[in-house]
């Protein structure tokens, strides 16, 4: 089992939508980074946090400590926003500052 | 915002031919930097971290002979696949951070293509 699991693998939206991307892990973690992965493979740092909730224009991410779990939500979602969504945690049990990733998320907007 | 530069975007060679790859931080102090490689429709999977100054620290099954990392300053480390071959074809990704704590910023890849 993945140290890092995301959900859903694809989503499909309408321009307009509002969408969720949830993330599980399963050991404790010092923070969590959400990743957004262009077609052509660049690599943007959407988030970064270790509690509560933060909000980026039309993005906001969500941390639940005690359940192990976070949400990305893209509100009226574009068809910019068609990208793989990638759930990375910085687990507390290794050393130094590798991140764990998780397989990530397929997200196509259509207009 | 923090703008990590790597070079080149693409390369196609023969096989036997060594390519570097350059990761820059262009505003900020990359302590650390971290070399990724990404098989299609797979996560990043880390190959090496290295701190600058310091000998890069490698992946269990990362040939560091293979992959040669040199992280001589703040903000440069290159990535050298030596000899490669058409099992190194990937997408490499470097991304790097200032400090503990603060988040990592990537670098728009290397899609490396050994014929």
């Amino acid at each position: 089992k993945n140290e890092v699991e995301q959900s859903p693998q694809n989503l499909t939206a309408q321009e307009g939508e509002f969408i969720t991307i949830n993330c599980s892990y399963s050991v404790g973690i010092s923070a969590l980074h959400w990743l957004q992965q262009h077609p052509g493979g660049g690599i943007v740092s959407l988030f970064m946090l270790s509690s509560g909730k933060k909000k980026h224009g039309r993005l906001i991410a969500t941390i639940n400590i005690q359940e192990k779990h976070s949400s990305l939500h893209i509100t009226a979602s574009h068809p910019r926003d068609s990208a793989v969504y990638i759930c990375a945690v910085r687990l507390v049990q290794t050393s130094g500052s590798r991140l764990t990733f998780g397989e990530g998320t397929q997200l196509t907007v259509n207009p | 915002g923090a703008v990590v530069s790597q070079h080149p975007s693409r390369v196609i060679c023969k096989s036997g031919t060594s390519v570097k790859i350059e990761c820059r931080s262009l505003d900020f102090q990359a302590t650390t930097m971290f070399w990724y490689r990404q098989f299609p429709k797979q996560s990043l999977m880390l190959m090496a971290t290295s701190n600058e100054g310091s000998k890069a620290t490698y992946e269990q099954g990362v040939e560091k002979d293979k992959f040669l990392i040199n992280h001589a300053s703040l903000t440069l480390s290159t990535l050298t696949v030596t000899s490669a071959h058409p099992e190194d074809s990937s997408f490499y990704i470097c991304s790097a951070r200032d400090r503990i704590g603060q988040p990592q910023h990537f670098g728009d890849g290397t899609r490396l293509s050994i014929l």
